[in-house]
């Protein structure tokens, strides 16, 4: 069972442009979310995190919005630079519990 | 703060061998969390340690086994190794508890070592 999914496995937009990076959960119990940036054969670097409080938290070029309602959550980055290419990983965790993953979208930025 | 550093960085071992993964978190760091990456399959969870006790443990057979000592390193142990446990290798530190044991949202976020590359033969 994923709880956690990212169903574009690749993303591809223009240098300068916005890039969207969309996750979606089953969870309900899930009240922290993150994003991780990896490039290969490096770990992963933590981006931006949300609480469920919150519907938005921003830092720099890189917002995240979060839907509870609709269980989904988004990654806008603005704008999109050729460095920002790289596999982009949602993860979740609600209490105690573990930190979930998804599999995870490559983004490609095209100079 | 120096990262989270993970020893070693490549690893190459025959089936039926054992293999010991080591980590050594970010100062102060309490809580120890390990994943396996494969291709396709994002970052499935092994085990989490803090304060030298397993937390939490993934969906992996007992050949994964992990402890964490009194100074937050932690070491992992895959024996009797299968092809299929090639795969990259993360450990993950995070603060854990903070001041008098509460929960705050920076003692949730955490940080990635390089990883080990294991390759089983």
């Amino acid at each position: 069972d994923q709880q956690v999914k990212q169903n574009s496995p690749s993303l591809s937009v223009q240098e300068g442009r916005i890039s969207i990076l969309n996750c979606d959960y089953t969870n309900s119990m899930f009240d922290y979310f993150l994003w991780y940036k990896k490039y290969p054969a490096e770990g992963p670097t933590f981006l931006i995190s949300i609480s469920s409080i919150k519907d938005k938290n921003e830092d720099g070029r890189f917002t995240v919005f979060l839907n509870k309602s609709a269980k989904h959550l988004s990654l806008h980055i603005v704008p999109s630079q050729p460095g920002d290419s790289a596999v982009y990983f949602c993860a979740a965790k609600g209490g105690s519990e573990k930190l979930v993953f998804g599999k995870g979208t490559k983004l490609t930025v095209n100079p | 703060k120096a990262g989270v550093t993970q020893t070693p960085r490549y690893l190459i071992k025959t089936r039926g061998q054992q293999v010991t993964l080591s980590c050594s978190p970010i100062s102060g760091h309490r809580s120890v969390s390990w994943y396996q990456q494969t291709p396709g399959q994002g970052l499935q969870f092994l085990f989490e340690y803090f304060s030298e006790t397993q937390r939490n443990k993934g969906n992996f057979p007992g050949r994964f086994s992990g402890r964490q000592f009194s100074n937050s390193r932690s070491e992992m142990n895959v024996s009797t190794l299968e092809l299929g446990d090639s795969a990259l290798y993360l450990c993950a530190s995070r603060p854990g508890q903070g001041v008098m044991g509460l929960v705050g949202l920076g003692q949730e976020t955490q940080y990635f070592g390089p990883g080990t590359r294991l390759l089983v033969l």
